[in-house]
C-alpha cells in the first residue's frame, strides 16, 4: 500500500460547482498537510497548509484533515476556469528521521467549464 | 524579485550523454531539493541539500549527482546511467528546518532521443 494514495482523476466540473479533492494515508507519524496547485507545464505553488484536524478557509477554499481516518480534503466553493489544473496533496511527518522529506500524491487533474 | 529559476525551460539529450540542470534560488534559503515528475507518479524526491557542502539521497537517487557548493545553487546532474531519464525535473528549497514549506521552481523538461 502506497504511503498516499489520491485519486488521479481527470475531474471535470460546471463553473461555480464546488470541488471535493481527497488524499488518504497509512503512516500516522504523518502530522503536518498541504495542497499544492500546479499548472501545466509550471511548478507547483503551494496553496493551503494545516496541521491539525478540522478545518481551515482561505478564501475559496477550505482544507480538512481528519487523522483518526487518516484522510485529508480540499473543498473548493464557487469554482473558475482558473482553478483549471492539478492538485497535489503532500504531508510530512514529524519524527527525526522522516522530517526531512515531503510525501506527494499523485495528484488530480481538474478542469473547470465555462 | 525573490524566487527560484531554473534553467534551461526545455533540454533534449541524446542517449548516453550527460546533462545538467540548473537550480539557482535568490531565498536566501538553506535547503535545496530536487524532485522528478513523471505521468501518473507524483513528484519523488532525488536529493535533497540542507546545508552548503553536504547533500543527501532521496527516493530515486541512483544515475544523478548534485553538487552544493554555494547557497545559492543546486545543480542536478543527470547521468548516463539515469536508465530512463524523460520527465519534468522540479527545484525547491526552504528555510533550514521548515520542509513543510517549499517554494518550487518553474521546472526543466528532459526528453532524451
Amino acid at each position: 500500500q502506497k504511503e498516499v494514495e489520491q485519486d488521479p482523476g481527470p475531474l471535470s466540473v460546471p463553473e461555480g460547482a464546488i470541488v471535493s479533492l481527497n488524499c488518504t494515508y497509512s503512516n500516522s507519524a504523518f502530522q503536518y498537510f498541504m495542497w499544492y496547485r500546479q499548472y501545466s507545464r509550471k511548478g507547483p505553488e503551494l496553496l493551503m497548509y494545516t496541521y491539525s484536524s478540522g478545518n481551515k478557509e482561505d478564501g475559496r477554499f477550505t482544507a480538512q484533515v481528519d487523522k483518526s481516518s487518516k484522510y485529508i480534503s480540499l473543498f473548493i466553493r464557487d469554482s473558475q476556469p482558473s482553478d483549471s489544473a492539478t492538485y497535489l496533496c503532500a504531508m510530512i511527518a514529524n519524527e527525526g528521521g522522516s522530517n526531512y522529506k515531503l510525501t506527494f500524491g499523485k495528484g488530480t487533474l481538474l478542469t473547470v467549464n465555462p | 524579485d525573490g524566487g527560484i529559476t531554473q534553467s534551461p525551460k526545455y533540454l533534449f539529450r541524446k542517449e548516453g550523454q550527460n546533462v545538467t540542470l540548473s537550480c539557482e534560488q535568490n531565498l536566501n534559503h538553506d535547503a535545496m531539493y530536487w524532485y522528478r515528475q513523471d505521468p501518473g507518479q507524483g513528484l519523488r524526491l532525488i536529493y535533497y541539500s540542507q546545508i552548503v557542502n553536504d547533500f543527501q539521497k532521496g527516493d530515486i537517487a541512483e544515475g544523478y549527482s548534485v553538487s552544493r557548493e554555494k547557497k545559492e545553487s543546486f545543480p542536478l546532474t543527470v547521468t548516463s546511467a539515469q536508465k530512463n531519464p524523460t520527465a519534468f525535473y522540479l527545484c525547491a528549497s526552504s528555510i533550514y528546518g521548515e520542509t513543510d514549506t517549499q517554494y518550487f521552481g518553474p521546472g526543466t523538461r528532459l526528453t532524451v532521443l
